[in-house]
């Protein structure tokens, strides 16, 4: 089945810093998610991408979807300490919707130190 | 505020025992659910899709049997986790689809000792 790698595992920066988190898959995706587990909750949708190219923007987020529909970044800038929790980029199957079933990427785990 | 639920938030059960989780969506009907497992630092798998007044569809690997479905309204799912085991000990978390967008619930924890 698809498979989603996301890198870097793991982050720790400093408050105040840039980051930037991509994912990456062998076969095409239509759509490209980003989502945010803080522990113990279930994810939050952050920023969705509909279009190769797409580059759209959340606040301080920012998410594109990569021309080739096999990659995706996540820059957050100016980090603050309520960014830590684990990010995940999630697509649906080849022929799904964004609101159906979802594949997710193994997650980026973020540490914002004061 | 949420739009889905999820009870309960977490359990603890012995070996053996089956227990049941629901997942609700509090202002809208969703025909179709999801059922999702986490294992500790690891991604968020899909167990199966639940579609109301059907029988759900279980992905490869996951077990019909251990794994029971009821979605018997429009408003809730419920998984059955039956003769629990350690290695069932996870963090279940559930999805409901609205017309063009699916919420999560904020997940049920399971211990099983």
């Amino acid at each position: 089945g698809q498979q989603l790698n996301q890198s870097p595992q793991s982050m720790f920066i400093q408050e105040g810093e840039d980051v930037s988190m991509n994912c990456t898959s062998s076969s095409i995706f239509n759509t490209w998610l980003w989502y945010k587990q803080d522990p113990g909750e279930g994810p939050v949708l952050l920023i969705a991408l509909y279009k190769a190219g797409e580059l759209t923007s959340n606040g301080r987020l920012t998410a594109q979807f990569g021309i080739t529909r096999k990659d995706s970044f996540l820059n957050i800038s100016a980090s603050i300490p309520s960014d830590v929790g684990i990010y995940f980029c999630a697509g649906p199957p080849a022929g799904g919707t964004s609101y159906g079933k979802l594949t997710f990427g193994q997650g980026t785990i973020l540490t914002v130190h004061p | 505020g949420a739009v889905v639920s999820q009870h309960p938030s977490w359990v603890i059960c012995k070996s053996g025992t089956s227990v049941k989780i629901e997942c609700r969506s509090l202002d809208f009907q969703a025909t179709t659910m999801f059922w999702y497992r986490q294992f500790p630092k690891q991604s968020l798998m899909l167990m199966a899709t639940s579609n109301e007044g059907s029988k759900a569809t279980y992905e490869q690997g996951v077990e019909k049997d251990k794994f029971l479905i009821n979605h018997a309204s429009l408003t809730l799912s419920t998984l059955t986790v039956t003769s629990a085991h350690p290695e069932d000990s996870s963090f279940y978390i559930c999805s409901a689809r609205s017309r063009d967008r699916t919420y999560f619930g904020p997940g049920t924890r399971l211990l099983v000792l």
